[in-house]
């Protein structure tokens, strides 16, 4: 079965240790995409990549990191510099040039918790 | 990418009930899609909409693509107590290929 997953589902850690959260997808997408989901609000952008080595900041990249230098995996790195990163996050991927370019498949999300 | 008004925030369904969410934008979008999140997991792709006046529908679900290209609206028909979750609009502006969000309707079952 084609999907996505992120693994752990759940995680801790202590303030000011960086963190980061795995994202693999066996869909043969090209892009991929990471959202921050906070209670009572859409999801939002923290970064995309459109093609293999190359990725984009969104809306609230600010404390986050990540690379693409495979198509299957795109790891988010949450650092301490990350001011409230307690959240569930939220990977994705699209085939942008299929007729369906902009229907967004998501994984199962991990929640991180930062004490 | 900007915030879409969703609403209702939340709403209460009855087994048997017919419900209504809408989405709508400041600005015009080229792309709607509507999802499903069950709770601590990913939302789930329920209907796209590409055309202005297109009227989909997946099962006991319709959505449809407004005319003026600003807003969506989904229906449930006949609920039943699987459909509680919270439904999210996405859309795509047509200035921009990321999606925006709306902050999601509750669904609950009334008790």
């Amino acid at each position: 079965d084609g999907g996505i997953t992120q693994s752990p589902k759940y995680l801790f850690r202590k303030e000011g240790q960086n963190v980061t959260l795995s994202c693999e997808q066996n869909l043969n997408h090209d892009a991929m995409y990471w959202y921050r989901q906070d209670p009572g609000q859409g999801l939002r952008l923290i970064y995309y990549s459109q093609i293999v080595n190359d990725f984009q900041k969104g809306d609230i990249a600010e404390g986050y990191s990540v690379s693409r230098e495979k198509k299957e995996s795109f790891p988010l790195t949450v650092t301490s510099a990350q001011k409230n990163p307690t959240a569930f996050y939220l990977c994705a991927s699209s085939q942008p040039s299929s007729g369906k370019s902009y229907e967004q498949y998501f994984g199962p999300g991990t929640r991180l918790t930062v004490t | 990418g900007q915030q879409l008004n969703q609403s209702p925030q939340s709403m209460f369904i009855q087994e048997g009930e017919d419900v209504s969410m809408n989405c709508t934008s400041s600005s015009i979008f080229n792309t709607w899609l509507w999802y499903k999140q069950d709770p601590g997991e990913g939302p789930v792709l329920l209907i796209a909409l590409y055309k202005a006046g297109e009227l989909t529908s997946n099962g006991r679900l319709t959505a449809q693509f407004g005319i003026t290209r600003k807003d969506s609206f989904l229906n449930i028909s006949a609920s039943i107590p699987s459909d509680v979750g919270i439904y999210f609009c996405a859309g795509r502006p047509s200035n921009d290929y990321k999606l925006s969000f709306g902050a999601g309707t509750t669904v609950t079952v009334r008790a």
